[in-house]
């Protein structure tokens, strides 16, 4: 099963601030990682696809980059309603896996 | 538009089993590359994969849930049911079914149903 971890578990940031959160594959998964943005009492949606590819209706500031076993989700600019968990998810191989979550609060 | 919408019981005692069904719309279960599967997310914790079924009846299961899982469709009814044997307390979570594109990644959720097991 190949693990993914995501850094860092939580991160309290300000309006406006950029961010970067990370995703560790355990082996090799070329492209196939895919980033969902989890808010409370609401289902996920689909960020990025194959690691940088936008999402029509996602905004800009939201993008995605790495290969192989490294990647990064990155907000550019946040916002007040970015607050959520961000998950990523690896499609390379079954069973399918996610990562454990990033929590990101804004202050 | 792509719409998909969990139901069945909020709560199980343990050993029971779960019926869960999935009814979507927008899609055909019976179009070349189109999945749908569950995912669940206990609370608190992170999204698990469960299982997904694709048009041409291809089946996969998580191998820790493997055993007491079955999924089924219904392409006349547009819908989806997974079951789950001897529920346990630690499944409980809530439960989302999903719209699979490309054998990669879901692009449409359900609004997700909470199921509490406990006697």
């Amino acid at each position: 099963e190949i693990v993914l971890t995501q850094s860092p578990d939580f991160q309290s940031v300000t309006p406006k601030e950029k961010l970067t959160i990370t995703c560790r594959a355990s082996q090799y998964i070329g492209t196939s990682l895919h980033w969902y943005q989890k808010k409370p009492d609401r289902s996920p949606t689909l960020l990025i696809k194959y690691a940088s590819q936008s999402i029509s209706g996602v905004p800009s500031r939201f993008s995605g980059s790495g290969s192989g076993t490294d990647f990064t989700l990155t907000i550019d600019g946040l916002e007040a309603e970015d607050a959520a968990a961000y998950y990523c998810h690896q499609s390379s191989s079954l069973p399918w896996t996610f990562g454990q979550g990033t929590k990101v609060e804004i202050k | 538009q792509i719409t998909l919408k969990e139901s069945g019981p909020t709560l199980v005692k343990p050993t029971q089993t779960l019926t869960l069904t999935c009814t979507f719309s927008g899609f055909s279960l019976s179009t070349t590359g189109v999945g749908v599967g569950w995912i669940r997310q206990p609370p608190g914790k992170a999204l698990e994969w469960i299982a997904v079924i694709y048009w041409d009846d291809d089946k996969r299961y998580s191998p820790s849930l493997n055993s007491r899982l079955t999924i089924t469709k219904d392409t006349s009814k547009n819908q989806v049911v997974l079951t789950m044997t001897n529920m346990d307390p630690v499944d409980t979570a809530t439960y989302y079914c999903a719209h699979r594109r490309e054998y990669s990644f879901f692009d449409y959720w359900g609004q997700g149903t909470l199921v509490t097991v406990s006697s």
